[in-house]
């Protein structure tokens, strides 16, 4: 298996500007997660899905922020408008039976610029 | 809220060097513990699992403390690659989720 994907790599955009990272979890994985890592807080998790439902999106930062699963192999996260300090590292994460004993995989993440 | 503190270093250490990181957890229900790794730019990686019993893989041993909730993880015989960002996580009880401390940098220097 190639791992989670994550697209794009790098993005840099203007303030306003709508951003949409994408993701592909390791096939099988009934989880899937969204991070945010900043220096000042680390990583944070921002929303989980289990069997392509969302679980809890209590991390999300507010409503300019959405993120979707259509199906088992697809997911995506948007920012509308998107802000200077949205600029992040944003990582998705896919496992197997929850994170209690199983490893989470972690794409390579989206570097998210907003100028 | 869920806390897991570290120390964010850098530990700068020679190689050859024994080294060892805390970090310290805030909810007492939590079951699972990990010690992820990071390097420069890349994605967390899973280096361990921490038992309760203690365990050992190789160069690395990590040590749970429940009483104190208090995870350790010890590095023996450091080598240039061990140099990264260890990230100490703990399980969300009750959750499928995981909380990141924001890591310790460790940079081991011929």
């Amino acid at each position: 298996d190639a791992g989670v994907i994550q697209s794009p790599r790098h993005e840099v955009t203007e303030m306003g500007q709508e951003v949409t990272l994408r993701c592909k979890p390791i096939s099988g994985h009934d989880y899937l997660f969204w991070y945010r890592q900043t220096m000042m807080r680390g990583l944070e998790l921002l929303i989980y899905f289990n069997n392509n439902v969302p679980i809890d999106d209590s991390g999300m930062p507010e409503d300019r922020f959405s993120a979707k699963m259509p199906n088992a192999s697809f997911s995506t996260l948007k920012i509308q408008p998107s802000e200077p300090r949205d600029s992040a590292v944003y990582f998705c994460a896919s496992s197997s039976h929850g994170t209690g004993d199983t490893e989470a995989f972690f794409g390579q993440g989206t570097r998210l610029t907003v100028v | 809220r869920k806390e897991v503190e570290q120390d964010p270093g850098p530990f700068n250490v020679p190689e050859g060097a024994t080294v060892a990181f805390n970090c310290t957890y805030s909810n007492s229900a939590s079951q699972s513990f990990f010690w992820y790794r990071q390097d420069c730019r890349k994605e967390p990686k899973l280096l361990m699992s921490v038992y309760s019993s203690g365990n050992e893989d190789g160069r690395f041993t990590a040590q749970l403390n429940r009483a104190s909730q208090y995870i350790s993880l010890l590095i023996r015989d450091s080598k240039l690659s061990d140099s990264a960002t260890y990230l100490c996580v703990v399980e969300d009880s009750g959750y499928s989720t995981l909380t990141f401390g924001k890591g310790t940098m460790l940079l081991v220097s011929p």
